[in-house]
């Protein structure tokens, strides 16, 4: 079955540690994005990549990092620098073609709580 | 970046059609139309996306105006399992490019 993968589904952290999510996908998509999303909210963008060993920041990328070593791979990591990480963490892939809008695929998301 | 606004909740019936309309005021030439579905605690999935006139697929119709400065989902004949968050998002992919979600409108479908 081709799809984004996302571990784990909960994951607790104590305040002032660091935490690593991690993204999958076997679509063969060029395009990994991460986004947050808080209760009742829209998904914001914290980081995204068209290509291996490339990414860019989003809109809220203070206090999280990620990396692109390999297609299939985009984990992020959140660090002890980001206020307020309890969230919902939603990782997403696309192609990524010139001229038009790409569907993007999301995975099932992990919700981060810090204790 | 184009911004949406959309009602932020709405109700209906099982059997209705329902109409969800998304304003643009600012979209841009080179800009497409894509609306998403999102369930409670699971990612958004695609549902549609155009750039003028009238796109309809296996599960929605979107209709875009000449002026391009909104466009209407349309769900026929809903059902319980239709109840969601529905997004608009306006863009293009470029190298710049991202999304924007807003807050969406959440539809509540009632027996």
């Amino acid at each position: 079955d081709g799809g984004i993968t996302q571990s784990p589904k909960y994951l607790f952290r104590k305040e002032g540690q660091n935490v690593t999510l991690s993204c999958e996908q076997n679509l063969n998509h060029d395009a990994m994005y991460w986004y947050r999303q808080d209760p009742g909210q829209g998904l914001r963008l914290i980081y995204y990549s068209q290509i291996v060993n490339d990414f860019q920041k989003g809109d809220i990328a203070e206090g999280y990092s990620v990396s692109r070593e390999k297609k299939e791979s985009f984990p992020l990591t959140v660090t002890s620098a980001q206020k307020n990480p309890t969230a919902f963490y939603l990782c997403a892939s696309s192609i990524v073609a010139s001229g038009g809008y790409n569907e993007q695929f999301f995975g099932p998301g992990t919700r981060l709580t810090v204790l | 970046l184009a911004k949406t606004t959309q009602p932020i909740s709405m109700d209906s019936y099982e059997g209705q059609e329902v109409n969800i309309t998304c304003s643009h005021n600012n979209i841009a030439t080179n800009d497409y139309i894509t609306w998403y579905q999102q369930f409670p605690s699971q990612g958004p999935r695609f549902i549609i996306q155009g750039y003028k006139t009238k796109v309809t697929n296996e599960v929605a119709s979107l209709f875009i105006p000449a002026d391009r400065k909104s466009s209407t989902l349309s769900l026929p004949r809903v059902s319980l399992s239709d109840t969601a968050v529905y997004y608009c998002l306006v863009g293009r992919m470029d190298s710049s490019y991202k999304l924007i979600f807003g807050s969406g409108t959440r539809l509540l479908v009632r027996p």
